[in-house]
């Protein structure tokens, strides 16, 4: 099946730092990406939707200056947490589809751990 | 997008069949159903699709009654390993992309 790898797989950043998320498709092209949160014991929460060369679509109370979202090419995306605090603190997942999909199936990366001290 | 409600939780014992019913009132002509399983401080993984009437794969199968409106995820004989959150999306592409998560169902294996 189409993998989707991220990088870094855990981060630790200190207060007031920026942190960036990788998120590639390795075997497809991924034409549209979505960045997913998630806190403990909750569901994922979409955060954006980016399309390759346009910029990302966000999602009600997500704010784009503090997460900046960049997908340059149809195999990369990458999630800028600007100015980090302990509450960005949380598991970051992204998703992509591939071109030529029907279904809409998700392929997800193996989640980013970002603790903010 | 359609809104997805599973059960919070279920419990069962290794060896058993698992059902999982997710309830999708609203969904549409176009959406398919999709399953996936996630495992602590991991991605999601897929499980299952389907838009009607039974699928089956290696490792699980779907049923889909002929309204659509709900769907059951059925897991053969669970083991310890298949304790995980089981996630039911609706939607598809061409503008509808399933993107929204429930709350999921939060599996566990007992031996």
């Amino acid at each position: 099946g189409a993998v989707v790898s991220q990088h870094p797989s855990w981060v630790i950043c200190k207060s007031g730092t920026s942190v960036k998320i990788e998120c590639r498709s390795l075997d497809f092209q991924a034409t549209t990406m979505f960045w997913y949160r998630q806190f403990p014991k909750q569901s994922l929460m979409l955060m954006a939707t980016s399309n390759e060369g346009s910029k990302a679509t966000y999602e009600q109370g997500v704010e784009k200056d503090k997460f900046l979202i960049n997908h340059a090419s149809l195999t990369l995306s990458t999630l800028t947490v600007t100015s980090a605090h302990p509450e960005d603190s949380s598991f970051y997942i992204c998703s992509a589809t591939g071109q030529g999909s029907d279904t809409g199936e998700l392929f997800f990366g193996e989640g980013s751990r970002l603790t903010v001290l | 997008l359609a809104k997805t409600t599973q059960p919070i939780s279920m419990d069962s014992y290794e060896g058993q069949e698992v059902n999982i019913t997710c309830s999708h009132n609203n969904i549409a002509t176009n959406d398919y159903i999709t399953w996936y399983q996630q495992f602590p401080s991991q991605g999601p993984r897929f499980i299952i699709q389907g838009y009607k009437t039974k699928v089956t794969n290696e490792v699980a199968s779907l049923f889909i009654p002929a309204d659509r409106k709900s769907s059951t995820l059925s897991l053969p004989r669970v083991s310890l390993s298949d304790t995980a959150v089981y996630y039911c999306l609706v939607g598809g592409f061409s503008g509808n992309t399933p993107l929204v998560f429930g709350k999921g169902t939060r599996l566990s294996v007992i031996a």
